[in-house]
């Protein structure tokens, strides 16, 4: 079973709208912790954010925002006022305490800024 | 910033061929990882390392093998490349520490072709 969903394959947004990417979780763990990844073309996976489950705290990165909501098992990102660098894939995943050393990652959202 | 470095960035070779990715950090991590990751697909995880001298294959059957004898070196080898196993290999690093809790930190990859 699929453990991190991106539902959203292509995104396509025009410069200076603000786009939402979706992730949605699975986990039977009490601690777990999640993560956004940016893949530019280049190929690099850069991390960009961890949260754990005792937080649910929304945090705000710049024009990055992130949306963690355990009672839908989300964690939703958000860039407001995109920009052409923002285009690349978007990877979400999730490690749980349990089974620390293994990242499940989702099949990532391609995101691409028309200027 | 992360120092982790992989080579070669991209390589095409003959089916049959022994081939062997490198992959270094400079971060003092005792944690690494081998990810494959198709185009426009998820990462999968098949080989990681606790330290020296300890790997463990990963959820994805993989031919290859790996090696950890220094810290800081995570070599990859392929006996007898084909060309199912064209690819990108991503290699990766984080601390030691709670399970699950690090970050993982990226390489920029090995494309790799077997004809």
């Amino acid at each position: 079973a699929q453990k991190v969903t991106q539902a959203q394959t292509e995104i396509s947004v025009v410069e200076k709208e603000d786009v939402t990417l979706d992730c949605v979780y699975e986990t039977r763990d009490t601690t777990y912790y999640l993560f956004w990844y940016k893949q530019p073309p280049s190929g690099e996976l850069v991390f960009l954010i961890r949260r754990n489950s005792f937080d649910e705290q929304n945090e705000i990165s710049g024009r990055y925002s992130w949306n963690f909501q355990k009672s839908t098992s989300s964690f939703n990102f958000t860039i407001t006022a995109s920009q052409v660098v923002d285009s690349a894939v978007y990877f979400c995943a999730l490690s749980e305490e349990r089974t620390g050393n293994q990242f499940y990652f989702g099949t990532g959202t391609s995101l691409t800024v028309i200027p | 910033e992360a120092d982790i470095y992989q080579t070669p960035r991209y390589l095409v070779i003959g089916t049959g061929k022994k081939i062997t990715l490198e992959c270094s950090q400079t971060m003092g991590h005792d944690k690494m990882y081998w990810y494959q990751q198709d185009p426009g697909m998820e990462l999968h995880l098949i080989h990681y390392s606790y330290g020296v001298n300890s790997t463990e294959k990963g959820d994805l059957s993989s031919e290859s093998t790996v090696s950890r004898i220094r810290t800081e070196h995570f070599p990859l080898t392929l006996e007898s490349a084909r060309p199912s196993h064209t690819s990108q290999y991503l290699c990766a690093s984080s601390e030691a520490g709670t399970p699950g809790l690090n970050e993982q930190y990226f390489g920029p990859g090995t494309r790799l072709t077997v004809t």
